[in-house]
């Protein structure tokens, strides 16, 4: 079976400061993926990124990074200096090769405040 | 690029009322995905299209709710009669051929927010 934890419910931050969202996943299959997805106030779900399960190098986009670490299999989210735009509910997802099933956790809402 | 479309963007109605919404997948996008999101419960994947092909409906709640998928670029969830606990907002998706090897990822539409009252 598959699961994703994300223990975080909501984190509160001033604009500027860094918010790093947890992903603890858990699944019996060696190849699998993993993805970051971005609901902000208007609802949609916007795709950030994905990572295979045999790629564990960290990833950098802008403010966004991602820290891959099979050994703890997490998947954690960090925001640098975030902003107010930055304000949404962040869901950590999973799926495993061979499969169409995304595994979601309940997501963790982030308040930036100016 | 259009992503994924869906109609309406929000639809209220009254319980026992049919209701269609509808989805526009991406073009050239092979799988398509139904999702209902409700604060209790989550996102929890209804049915998976995989060209035109229904392959997965065992997340569809009743015999109340049924979606069709008549050609590539279009799917409809039809909830007859409604009810209010279908109260949510569905999402559509849809991903790469064939959304397996590969860990394609999903993109969302804009989602229907339902409210039966």
């Amino acid at each position: 079976a598959q699961k994703v934890t994300q223990a975080q419910t909501e984190i509160s931050v001033v604009e500027k400061e860094d918010v790093t969202l947890d992903c603890v996943y858990e699944t019996r299959d060696t190849t699998y993926y993993l993805f970051w997805y971005k609901q902000p106030p208007s609802g949609e779900l916007v795709f950030l990124i994905r990572r295979n399960s045999f790629d564990e190098q960290n990833e950098i986009s802008g403010r966004y990074s991602w820290n891959f670490q099979k050994s703890t299999s997490s998947f954690n989210f960090t925001i640098t200096a975030s902003q107010v735009v930055d304000s949404a509910v962040y869901f950590c997802a999973l799926r495993k090769d061979n499969d169409y099933k995304l595994s979601f956790g309940a997501g963790t809402t982030v308040t930036v405040r100016a | 690029d259009a992503g994924v479309i869906q109609s309406p963007r929000h639809e209220v109605t009254e319980m026992g009322q049919e209701v269609t919404l509808r989805c526009k997948p991406i073009s050239g996008h092979n799988s398509l995905f139904w999702y209902r999101q409700t604060m209790m419960r989550g996102l929890e994947l209804l049915i998976y299209f995989n060209n035109n092909v229904p392959i997965d409906d065992s997340g569809m709640p009743e015999d109340r709710f049924s979606a069709k998928m008549p050609n590539a670029s279009f799917s409809t969830l039809k909830i007859q009669p409604s009810e209010p606990r279908d109260s949510a907002v569905y999402f559509c998706a849809s991903s790469p051929s064939p959304g397996l090897a590969g860990g394609n990822e999903q993109f969302f539409g804009p989602g229907t927010r339902l409210t039966v009252l």
